[in-house]
């Protein structure tokens, strides 16, 4: 129940695309959403989160789409660009637990073709 | 990154030996974390400090441990390193939940 299941493992778009990364979750207690991107020998960034009272947050060319119903949320970006390659993960955490640790996904690399 | 610093950033180490990775941050933030990356697992929290001298277990622990004897620093201690321990080590930094973590630059291990 504590997992988050991301897809696709792998993604490959061509530049000015549309890339889209998938995750879904059991525990309903979780009530924080970060997405981190993560370039080749380095650490992951945050890039941009969402809480469960919202179905949408926007942030330059990325987008959390949330669907709390179907328990699953949603990394948009839009005009993907060549420097977007890296790897993505979701993850998800319990607010009320006051220790702040995250669940993240399997993760996705995302290739950009010029 | 700004803020938090991991050492060291490769290692070599034989099968058996006791192998300590260090994290330390100048944020003064409550939260740290060490996780591990594998390929086709993403990152899994191994253990976690909410305070100094307060820390706790997460889902990949066993064979790790770890000790917070200042605000500062995070030390990761691999007791006996194994093969399975061959992995690329992450800490990260956090004020609190609603605030995201800020991850070092990683320690790649290799155990063999």
């Amino acid at each position: 129940q504590q997992q988050v299941k991301q897809s696709p493992q792998s993604l490959i778009v061509q530049k000015g695309g549309i890339s889209i990364i998938n995750c879904a979750y059991e525990n309903t207690a979780f009530d924080y959403f970060p997405w981190y991107q993560q370039f080749p020998g380095k650490g992951p960034a945050l890039l941009i989160a969402i809480r469960p009272d919202v179905s949408e947050k926007k942030e330059g060319r990325f987008t959390i789409s949330f669907n709390k119903s179907a328990k699953q949320f949603s990394l948009h970006i839009m005009d993907s660009q060549p420097g977007d390659s890296a790897t993505y993960f979701c993850a998800a955490s319990v607010g009320s637990s006051n220790t702040g640790k995250l669940i993240f996904g399997q993760g996705t690399t995302l290739q950009v073709k010029p | 990154d700004a803020g938090i610093t991991q050492s060291p950033r490769h290692k070599v180490t034989e099968t058996g030996t006791p192998v300590t990775l260090r994290c330390h941050q100048t944020e003064n933030h409550r939260y740290m974390y060490w996780y591990r990356q594998d390929p086709g697992h993403g990152l899994r929290l191994i253990h976690y400090s909410y305070g100094v001298k307060d820390t706790d277990k997460g889902e990949v622990s066993d064979g790790y441990s770890v000790s917070r004897s200042k605000t500062e620093d995070f030390l990761l201690t691999l007791e006996s390193a194994t093969s399975s321990q061959t992995s690329v080590y992450f800490c990260a930094i956090s004020k609190g939940t609603f605030y995201g973590y800020t991850f070092g630059s990683g320690t790649r291990l290799t155990v063999v």
